[in-house]
């Protein structure tokens, strides 16, 4: 059975810093691995895509990386600002329904 | 597109009532998922439609949830009758082929509470 876990649970930062966080699977047989947000009382917006094949993308000042043998993922944001505050979810999609699996999340609070 | 849109946005129940969430996917899309998310169980797949059909519902807790997919543009998870541990926030996604290739889009969700 796939387990995702994401490190640290909470972060607080300043703003203008540059933050990484990290998300490790079990199971490195996955399709892709998607990066989410979620604000308080809102729904998951998509930030990013990697395939199985991939190493990273990058979207703005978002940059994901892949390692699958590893079975790890970082999120990297670059010069982080007050918006930037939400929780941040890891999800692999494995298995034979081609399911998600998600982490428990990673709570950023950046500090104006 | 206006993305994936489930309805109620919110909705309050008493204990034995049945309960019906209603999802419209993004036009297109061809897989449909309903999950589930608790504080204490973060985010759990409840099943998963591909063109209409449910592929993998191992994921349902209990008999007294049900979903369908009458057509490609319409999904509704049931439970019937509810109860006080059913509160949670259930999401819909869909995606253009399953979760291989391409992204998950989620609508806002319905917080479900049970008293």
């Amino acid at each position: 059975k796939q387990e995702v876990t994401q490190i640290p649970a909470a972060l607080s930062v300043p703003e203008g810093e540059n933050l990484v966080l990290n998300c490790s699977f079990t199971d490195s047989a996955i399709y892709n691995l998607q990066w989410f947000r979620q604000d308080p009382g809102k729904g998951l917006t998509s930030l990013l895509l990697i395939q199985s094949s991939q190493r990273e993308q990058t979207s703005g000042r978002l940059n994901a990386s892949l390692d699958k043998s590893s079975g790890r993922s970082t999120l990297y944001i670059a010069a982080s600002q007050p918006g930037d505050s939400a929780t941040y979810l890891c999800a692999v999609a494995s298995g034979s329904a081609r399911q998600l699996t998600f982490g428990s999340g990673t709570q950023l609070t950046v500090l104006p | 597109d206006a993305g994936v849109i489930q309805s109620p946005r919110h909705e309050v129940t008493e204990m034995g009532q049945e309960v019906t969430l209603r999802c419209k996917p993004i036009s297109g899309h061809n897989s449909l998922f309903w999950y589930r998310q608790t504080m204490m169980r973060g985010l759990e797949l409840l099943i998963y439609f591909n063109n209409n059909v449910p592929i993998d519902d191992s994921g349902m807790p209990e008999d007294r949830f049900s979903a369908k997919m009458p057509n490609a543009s319409f999904s509704t998870l049931k439970i019937q009758p509810s109860e006080p541990r059913d509160s949670a926030v259930y999401f819909c996604a869909s995606s253009g082929a399953g979760h291989t290739r391409t992204e998950a889009f989620f609508g806002q969700g319905t917080r479900l509470t049970v008293v």
